[in-house]
């Protein structure tokens, strides 16, 4: 089966630097997408990797590492509009998402 | 901004009654996707288009049905609904399906009673 782990829920400091992990098991492998998505509101872009290593856009970099399996997004800087769950997507060998059930980032002042 | 809108935003219907949702895009793209979010769980794909008149399924459509018969619009239908269609529904769209991201209309919460 495919599958897509996050952690439930994790919880930073305004100021602070929070990493985000993600873990997948896929048919297949056509890059990796990171969303943010704010209470109540639609999924947004963040990020997108297919070749391993640090992709750095602002604040936010994602890292990935194709033969573990494994991606993280990284957020500096934490700012309270920060909170909010990031989902991890991995494009399998049919070109469609799988979905990690998100993780809700919980920002503290 | 993708320029895709959903509608209705909100529904509250009752089991055994067909549903209709709407999804439009101003854009041109050809990839369109239905999902539904449910707590707990990632987005789940119902089906998805490649072009006009071209749909396939997706992981969860038992139950849904959809049409695409001009660019814009993606239409997804209930055709019973059930209490357990409950929940959260996203259109989505994309210009290709390899490397290209998808953007994300802002939802509708169907409940069913």
């Amino acid at each position: 089966g495919q599958n897509i782990d996050q952690p439930t829920e994790m919880t930073a400091t305004e100021g602070a630097i929070v990493q985000i992990n993600c873990t997948y098991q896929t048919s297949g492998f056509n890059g990796l997408f990171w969303y943010q998505q704010h209470a109540g509101e639609a999924p947004t872009f963040l990020s997108y990797n297919v070749l391993d290593g640090l992709e750095e856009k602002g604040r936010f970099s994602s890292f990935l590492s194709r033969s573990k399996g494994y991606s993280y997004l990284l957020l500096k800087e934490l700012q309270m509009k920060d909170s909010a769950s990031y989902l991890c997507a991995v494009k399998d060998s049919n070109y469609q998402l799988i979905w990690g059930a998100g993780t809700k980032l919980i920002i503290k002042p | 901004d993708a320029g895709i809108t959903q509608s209705p935003r909100h529904k509250v219907t009752e089991t055994g009654t067909p549903v209709t949702l709407r999804c439009h895009q101003t854009e041109n793209h050809r990839y369109m996707y239905w999902y539904r979010q449910d707590p707990g769980h990632g987005l789940r794909l119902i089906h998805y288009s490649y072009g006009v008149k071209d749909t396939d399924k997706g992981e969860v459509s038992d139950g849904y049905s959809v049409s695409r018969s001009k660019t814009e619009d993606f239409l997804l239908t209930l055709e019973s609904a059930t209490s357990s269609q409950t929940s959260v529904y996203f259109c989505a769209n994309a210009a290709g399906d390899s490397s290209y991201e998808q953007y994300f209309g802002p939802g509708t919460r169907l409940t069913v009673t």
